[in-house]
């Protein structure tokens, strides 16, 4: 079935410890996009790009690095856990970027002790 | 800048009854608004989007740009319409970055 694959589905992670969120999708979107889910904040960017070799920052972007190396994958990384980023992160794609509809992966549940 | 408010974190009906959650976006240009929603333990799946201008699932979500407000309804909310709902919004030639709004958890009760 063609879409978004996030792993691992949680994680209770130390903190201090290097992280990656794994993403991939086989719809062969330009763009992708990394969001936290957080009660009461909603859904905030963390990186998107908006095709493989391309980053940008989005809203919450610290503490937090993405890479685009081909269409199909975009892992995010966190390069040492703090409990701050206890979170449910999505993943998305889109067929371009701009106001194409957002295809979200299933998310990743990640707590941060 | 964009920006998408949901002033209603809870939002509880009866069924059947009607059902309003509200958006309102704050953007200088000329916006696209969706809807997204995330029913218990599934992803995040679009339900409608205002170019389209149709119904989903009995929900349908007008435009008004004097008032900012992209309100998400439906005339007899049914217990399966329970879940978040999302607002948000892209700048047409703008950002290229979806905004979402905080989300409205709405329980709709037998």
């Amino acid at each position: 079935i063609a879409g978004i694959t996030q792993a691992p589905t949680s994680q209770i992670l130390a903190a201090g410890r290097r992280m990656t969120l794994r993403c991939t999708q086989d719809m062969r979107h330009n763009a992708m996009y990394w969001y936290r889910q957080d009660l009461g904040l909603g859904l905030r960017l963390i990186h998107y790009s908006n095709t493989a070799g391309t980053t940008g920052k989005g809203e919450v972007p610290d503490g937090y690095s993405v890479s685009r190396a081909n269409t199909d994958d975009f892992p995010l990384t966190l390069a040492s856990a703090v409990p701050s980023q206890t979170s449910v992160y999505f993943c998305a794609s889109s067929a371009t970027p701009g106001n194409s509809p957002l295809h979200f992966g299933n998310g990743t549940r990640l707590t941060v002790t | 800048a964009q920006r998408v408010t949901q002033p209603e974190k809870l939002l509880s009906v009866f069924k059947g009854a009607p059902v309003e959650l509200k958006c309102n976006y704050s953007y200088s240009g000329s916006p696209e608004l969706f809807w997204y929603v995330q029913y218990s333990r599934q992803r995040l799946q679009l339900l409608l989007r205002h170019i389209s201008r149709e119904s989903i699932k009995g929900f349908t979500a007008d435009l008004n740009k004097g008032e900012t407000s992209f309100h998400l309804k439906k005339p007899f909310a049914q217990e399966e319409d329970s879940a978040m709902y999302y607002c948000a919004l892209n700048g047409q030639g703008g950002s290229e970055k979806l905004v979402f709004g905080k989300g409205t958890k709405l329980t709709v009760n037998p």
